[in-house]
């Protein structure tokens, strides 16, 4: 079956610093992968939508230097929290899927604290 | 979110007993994705819908894109159901978008 694993599962970073999460796509071709974050109120804001040979889409209040994201093949993609500060908390999670009209498989989330 | 409008927002059921939650869609969408969230932090997938009604056990799903909005029905609510229910909508550019949940809790 399809399965996407997310890690690391959580992370605590001290504010300033920087973290990367990474997602890997087993059971399928990961050709479309997109970025959100939860906040502490359970509210999901997209981050950014990848699609392997195309150009990385943020959406507005994110921007590719401060969420970096690498898509390099079918089956991974990775995102850093640049300068994460309190703001940034919440947990991330990537959702992938092989074409558009197939539903997003979800890794577990990344939990990330900023101290 | 602003284009997705979902209620309730929380729901207590006694086991046994049903009901229905609702996504309305402020912009034409072309599928809706429906997971409920476990205390894990966990999305499972439940249902994919780019139209009509599906049913799996105790669960059933409606997306009416005419009319802009889906369902999810719960019926015979075991406490196992507890947990937070969110939908999902695409729009034709690929975009998805959640509604902020429900959070439905079981009792006995």
């Amino acid at each position: 079956g399809a399965l996407v694993y997310q890690y690391p599962r959580r992370t605590i970073c001290k504010s300033g610093t920087s973290m990367r999460m990474e997602c890997q796509a087993v059971g399928f071709q990961a050709t479309s992968v997109a970025w959100y974050r939860q906040s502490p109120q359970k509210t999901f804001e997209l981050i950014a939508l990848s699609t392997v040979n195309s150009a990385i889409k943020y959406e507005q209040n994110f921007t590719q230097e401060k969420f970096p994201i690498s898509h390099p093949n079918l089956s991974f993609s990775s995102m850093t929290v640049l300068n994460a500060y309190l703001e940034d908390r919440g947990l991330y999670l990537c959702g992938a899927r092989q074409v558009s009209n197939e539903r997003l498989f979800f890794g577990h989330g990344t939990k990330l604290s900023v101290l | 979110g602003d284009q997705v409008e979902q209620s309730p927002s929380a729901l207590s059921l006694h086991e046994g007993t049903g009901s229905a939650l609702r996504c309305n869609f402020t912009t034409t969408m072309r599928a809706v994705q429906w997971f409920q969230q476990n205390s894990r932090g966990s999305l499972i997938n439940l249902f994919y819908l780019a139209s009509g009604t599906k049913e799996n056990g105790r669960l059933k799903s409606t997306f009416n894109s005419k009319e802009s909005y889906s369902t999810l029905h719960i019926r015979d609510a075991q406490l196992e159901d507890s947990g937070t229910y969110f939908c999902a909508a695409e729009r034709a550019n690929n975009r998805i978008f959640f509604g902020d949940g429900t959070q439905l809790v079981v009792k006995p």
